[in-house]
């Protein structure tokens, strides 16, 4: 079946540690997004790619970092930098239109 | 940046009954799509509708483009509609990504 896996579900990071989600997707889509979701809020943009080792900032980038070495990988890094990263994490990617967003299942993050 | 809006926040229904919920943006946009987020925190898509009016089975949804505001319908509730439900608009001719509202949390009680 195609579609996009996030792994993995729950994760839990001690302070100062760095953890990596990870976004992986089959459906051939060129553009790969990740968005955070605090509890009771909207989706907020952290970090998009386009295309394969490119990637830009999206409206809260501070504290993460990203690569796109794969155009089937979109592995995002929480940072020790990140100082408040309890949250909900979705990855999504779109195709050639880039009008339509499919979403993987989430990572959940806590720290200890 | 664009600016979008969804009403009511809160709705609380019975089961059997309908629902309008509201998405209104501050700009022209290249598409709109309306998503289910259910319990357990996974987005599904519901309809992807940047003008015009679509159907599938209870939901339907319709897109005034021209007045920046699109509807989402819910006709003959049932408990597992229960959720938040949110719209996402293209704005990329503003120079961002997909800008999504604040969403609208349903609980349809049985």
């Amino acid at each position: 079946d195609g579609g996009i896996t996030q792994s993995p579900k729950y994760l839990f990071r001690k302070e100062g540690q760095n953890v990596t989600l990870s976004c992986e997707q089959n459906l051939n889509h060129d553009a790969m997004y990740w968005y955070r979701q605090d509890p009771g809020q909207g989706l907020r943009l952290i970090y998009y790619s386009q295309i394969v080792n490119d990637f830009q900032k999206g409206d809260i980038a501070e504290g993460y970092s990203v690569s796109r070495e794969k155009k089937e990988s979109f592995p995002l890094t929480v940072t020790s930098a990140q100082k408040n990263p309890t949250a909900f994490y979705l990855c999504a990617s779109t195709g050639e239109a880039k009008n339509i967003q499919y979403f993987g299942a989430g990572t959940r993050l806590s720290v200890l | 940046g664009i600016q979008v809006e969804q009403s009511p926040p809160d709705l609380i229904l019975q089961e059997g009954a309908n629902s309008t919920l509201r998405c209104n943006f501050s700009d022209s946009v290249n598409n709109l799509q309306w998503f289910h987020q259910n319990p357990w925190g996974q987005l599904i898509n519901l309809f992807y509708i940047p003008s015009g009016t679509k159907q599938n089975g209870r939901l339907s949804a319709t897109t005034v483009a021209t007045e920046r505001y699109s509807l989402l319908y819910i006709s003959s509730s049932q408990t597992t509609d229960s959720g938040v439900y949110f719209c996402a608009v293209d704005a990329s001719l503003y120079g961002q990504n997909f800008v999504f509202g604040p969403g609208t949390r349903l609980s349809v009680l049985p």
